[in-house]
């Protein structure tokens, strides 16, 4: 039982370029986040899919789009990358739905993207 | 006002003795309440969860709740050098009008326990 596992660990970017990231749960799990952390600004949330074929924004979605491949998989994506999303990426997934207030989320082991 | 505030720290303490984690949160809807720990480099690992007013307690942790108050604590007692880490509070809100509720986390405190 892996849990949350991400691919890549690290990656490194030239502005413009695009990459998807990726994120599956073996944890029979409803809902999905992807979350950026920045020092200083704690994480936040990019976009979220509570359940399998519904995705919607959260507080930072400019500059991503996502994508719930299945139950398992949810991947996200830099169309065209920027300084400012040198970050390290974190996905998250939840038995329960957004709805619900027993939102007890893991956590993937990150990926750390550098954008030059 | 942040959404979810807390003291960046670094908080330090000797092992042995309690540490004391403070966060307040800004939102009244707030139900759920959330400490997770995360080790440098590495990700957020869920410790506590509380949903009520009042102490929840998991071995050397307690989790405190004042939803009055707005304010939510993490107790660890006998502090070990192991429990050096960031120390990150979530609050489970609702960001806007018509949204589903989200997790907001702050900004995470940083506790350094000397041997």
């Amino acid at each position: 039982n892996a849990g949350v596992t991400q691919t890549p660990k690290f990656q490194v970017l030239k502005t413009g370029q695009s990459m998807t990231l990726q994120c599956a749960q073996d944890m029979n799990h409803n809902s999905m986040y992807w979350y950026r952390q920045d020092p200083g600004m704690g994480l936040r949330l990019i976009y979220y899919s509570a359940s399998e074929g519904t995705t919607d924004k959260g507080e930072v979605p400019n500059g991503y789009n996502v994508s719930r491949l299945n139950k398992r998989e949810f991947s996200l994506r830099l169309e065209s990358a920027a300084p400012s999303q040198t970050s390290v990426y974190f996905c998250a997934s939840s038995e329960q739905g957004q709805a619900s207030s027993y939102n007890e989320q893991f956590f993937g082991p990150g990926t750390r993207l550098t954008v030059l | 006002q942040k959404e979810v505030e807390q003291n960046s720290g670094p908080l330090s303490v000797p092992e042995g003795a309690i540490a004391s984690l403070n966060c307040t949160y800004s939102d009244r809807g707030s139900q759920s309440f959330f400490w997770y720990r995360q080790y440098s480099g590495k990700s957020p690992e869920l410790i506590m969860s509380i949903y009520s007013n009042g102490d929840k307690e998991d071995g050397r942790f307690t989790a405190q709740l004042n939803k009055a108050s707005q304010y939510v604590s993490l107790l660890i007692r006998d502090s070990q050098p192991s429990d050096s880490a960031t120390y990150l509070c979530a609050v489970h809100r609702q960001i806007s009008s018509g949204s589903a509720r989200q997790l907001t986390f702050g900004s995470g405190t940083q506790l350094t326990v000397l041997p």
